[in-house]
């Protein structure tokens, strides 16, 4: 399959621990991020998002904290597995109740087994 | 499958030469997104429109580049006149129009190659 990501930062975690997947945003209009899992060969699938009136939010096994004083977002993998290994992206909007997407430049999380 | 669908899957073309892609959003879906993705490198903003208006474009949509949605369903993407920086993972993505964001659905993307 096609590879994503060849020269991308590299995240390597036990199967079973937690992971955290960084990302330092630059637009503060930006109201609305997004964090998205891909895959070789495939294309980006939503993981969970986030309005800039919230901080925090949990999903199944994910949670995504903004900080917007630092302009920050961080992505947080609960009991890492396997099927967790791909390239990972955030993506803002970039300026406020603009509806395109502007990505990040992803994070390869591998989970060794 | 009632995902984003893209065709097709790979297009290997001379340079000079015109190529055509398609994409078929949700089908609920009224916003429809065309992005570029090259190796190494997180996906890149072409154009996007809401029904059949085109309602935004990048800088990097060049005079070679159009793209289309006709009756508000599906979308072509044309590159006239390819070039080797043309070579690129081309995604379409779909979302739900509502008040505010909504998360972009992708396609598994159209593998362009100009030689």
């Amino acid at each position: 399959g096609e590879s994503v990501g060849l020269h991308l930062p590299t995240l390597s975690v036990q199967e079973g621990d937690n992971s955290i997947i960084n990302c330092a945003y630059s637009n503060s209009a930006s109201d609305y991020f997004i964090w998205y899992k891909q895959e070789s060969g495939k294309g980006p699938q939503f993981i969970i998002d986030i309005r800039s009136n919230m901080d925090k939010r949990q999903g199944q096994r994910v949670t995504v904290l903004l900080n917007k004083t630092v302009k920050h977002l961080s992505l947080q993998i609960a009991a890492t597995q396997p099927g967790d290994s791909a390239v990972y992206f955030c993506a803002e909007n970039g300026d406020t109740g603009r509806r395109a997407l502007t990505f990040g430049s992803g994070t390869r999380l591998q989970v060794q087994p | 499958d009632t995902g984003v669908s893209q065709n097709p899957r790979h297009k290997i073309t001379k340079r000079g030469q015109n190529v055509t892609f398609r994409c078929d959003p949700i089908s609920e879906h009224n916003r429809l997104y065309w992005y570029r993705q090259t190796l190494g490198q997180g996906p890149e903003f072409l154009t996007y429109f809401q029904n059949e208006a085109q309602l935004e474009k990048s800088r990097l949509l060049s005079d070679r580049f159009s793209a289309e949605r006709p009756k508000g369903s599906f979308s072509t993407l044309e590159i006239q006149r390819t070039e080797q920086g043309d070579s690129a993972m081309y995604l379409c993505a779909s979302s739900l129009a509502r008040q505010g964001n909504s998360p972009l659905h992708f396609g598994n993307g159209t593998r362009l190659t100009v030689t």
